[in-house]
């Protein structure tokens, strides 16, 4: 069975302080992850996912498979990511799992 | 392009009514999900369909039905509607089985 953790429902930081969203997952195959984000009044959409091992929006993420985790990370946060952030594993045919996502809160 | 479209966009239900959310996506993919998302429970996946022709039962399907019109087309029914089936709902669509998935705007649905 694939599982997806997310350990904090809320985050806040202030702006420009760091911020890492965490994610833990468990399968026993090789996943593919992903971020997605859902900003206020707007629909889910792909942020990032570890395949393409790219930075969108400063934010990036490395696939830790000894630890079987998928942080998400940014050095500078800034007040337009305040959002919530769900972390998603594609394994199984046709099945994704989704974490229960955070809330992350950036304050002037 | 739309990507995701679905309606309707709110609706409110009494205790055992009946009702269908109509999910079209214009993206030429094969794979479709219904998901509900609760507060504090993250999205879960109700019921997918992998191509046309096919669906399959996800994490939360009791309650529900759908249907796989055509490649374009997934409808989630609710046949007696429980106020326990108050939540937002997301119809999403993928090429395949793996890879992005992309999301409607979702479907607030209230059961009194």
């Amino acid at each position: 069975a694939q599982r997806v953790t997310q350990p904090e429902k809320l985050l806040s930081v202030f702006k420009g302080a760091p911020v890492e969203l965490k994610c833990n997952y468990s399968y026993s195959g090789s996943p593919e992850l992903f971020w997605y984000v859902q900003y206020s009044r707007q629909r889910l959409q792909l942020l990032l996912r570890h395949i393409s091992r790219e930075s969108i929006k400063g934010f990036t993420a490395d696939l830790n498979k000894g630890e079987t985790s998928f942080h998400l990370k940014k050095p500078f946060a800034q007040e337009e990511d305040s959002a919530m952030y769900y972390c998603a594993l594609r394994a199984d045919a046709g099945k994704s799992t989704f974490g229960d996502g955070t809330t992350l809160t950036v304050k002037p | 392009n739309a990507g995701v479209t679905q309606t309707p966009k709110f609706q409110v239900l009494k205790t055992g009514q009946s009702m269908t959310l109509q999910c079209a996506q214009d993206m030429n993919h094969n794979s479709m999900y219904w998901y509900r998302q609760d507060p504090g429970m993250g999205l879960r996946l109700i019921y997918y369909s992998a191509s046309e022709g096919t669906t399959d039962k996800g994490e939360v399907p009791n309650g529900y039905n759908v249907s796989r019109l055509n490649k374009r087309e997934f409808s989630l029914r609710l046949e007696s509607a429980a106020p326990s089936q108050t939540s937002v709902y997301f119809c999403a669509s993928s090429v395949g089985t793996t890879g992005t998935i992309y999301f409607g705007e979702g479907s607030w649905l209230t059961v009194v």
